[in-house]
């Protein structure tokens, strides 16, 4: 079956390094994959989407790699900042109109 | 001004009553969506509607049933309330799918079955 996997636990970094989240996909292909940031008590907000065809993207302090051999995307937030601290979700699409999200991972920048 | 919004945000009932989760957009948005986060925080989608029609129905039970009078408008009536049912449910609303387009979520609801 698919499966969408992050990092369940918490990263915990330090204030202006570069925060490195990872999202590993299985048994299927998908054409693109999007992040999204979730704050607590919040509904998720669309960050970047990746086609099959990009190795790269990028926006600002954040960039996105897919790595469709790998089966995986890199998410990335160069000189993170507090303001950073949320849950990123990586969702990529089935192929069925539809996205599958991940369990996301929680990003914790101290100053 | 708000894109996607939903009510109530929250909402406290006891098992077996049947309660509805409203949700409406103002983007212009021809896709509503209803997903379900529960405590371990996995977000699950559970329906579709493109254009007022059911595209997506996620083996749901089938005490859960959404209505989508309108492009603009998709609720969510649950009968007969489990304590299983307690979770997040977001509304989100995107243009086609399966093209790339961004979701737009609600602020989500709480319920909480005692």
């Amino acid at each position: 079956s698919q499966k969408i996997e992050q990092n369940s636990e918490a990263l915990n970094i330090q204030e202006g390094k570069t925060a490195t989240l990872t999202c590993n996909y299985t048994n299927y292909s998908p054409a693109y994959l999007q992040w999204y940031r979730q704050d607590p008590g919040r509904g998720p907000v669309f960050l970047l989407l990746i086609r099959e065809n990009e190795k790269e993207k990028r926006k600002e302090r954040l960039k996105v790699t897919f790595d469709t051999t790998l089966k995986q995307s890199l998410f990335h937030i160069t000189a993170s900042q507090p303001a950073d601290s949320a849950t990123y979700l990586c969702a990529p699409n089935t192929g069925f109109q539809k996205l599958v999200f991940g369990t996301g991972t929680r990003l914790l920048v101290s100053p | 001004d708000t894109a996607v919004s939903q009510t109530p945000k929250y909402l406290v009932t006891q098992m077996g009553n049947d309660k509805s989760i409203k949700c409406e957009q103002n983007l212009g948005h021809d896709t509503m969506y209803w997903y379900k986060q529960d405590s371990k925080k996995f977000l699950k989608i559970m329906f579709s509607y493109n254009n007022k029609e059911l595209i997506i129905n996620e083996t749901v039970p089938n005490r859960f049933s959404p209505k989508s009078p309108d492009k603009a408008h998709l609720n969510l009536h649950i009968n007969s309330l489990e304590l299983g049912d307690s979770a997040v449910y977001f509304c989100a609303s995107s243009q086609s799918p399966g093209q790339g387009n961004t979701i737009y979520f609600g602020e989500g609801s709480w319920l909480t079955v005692v």
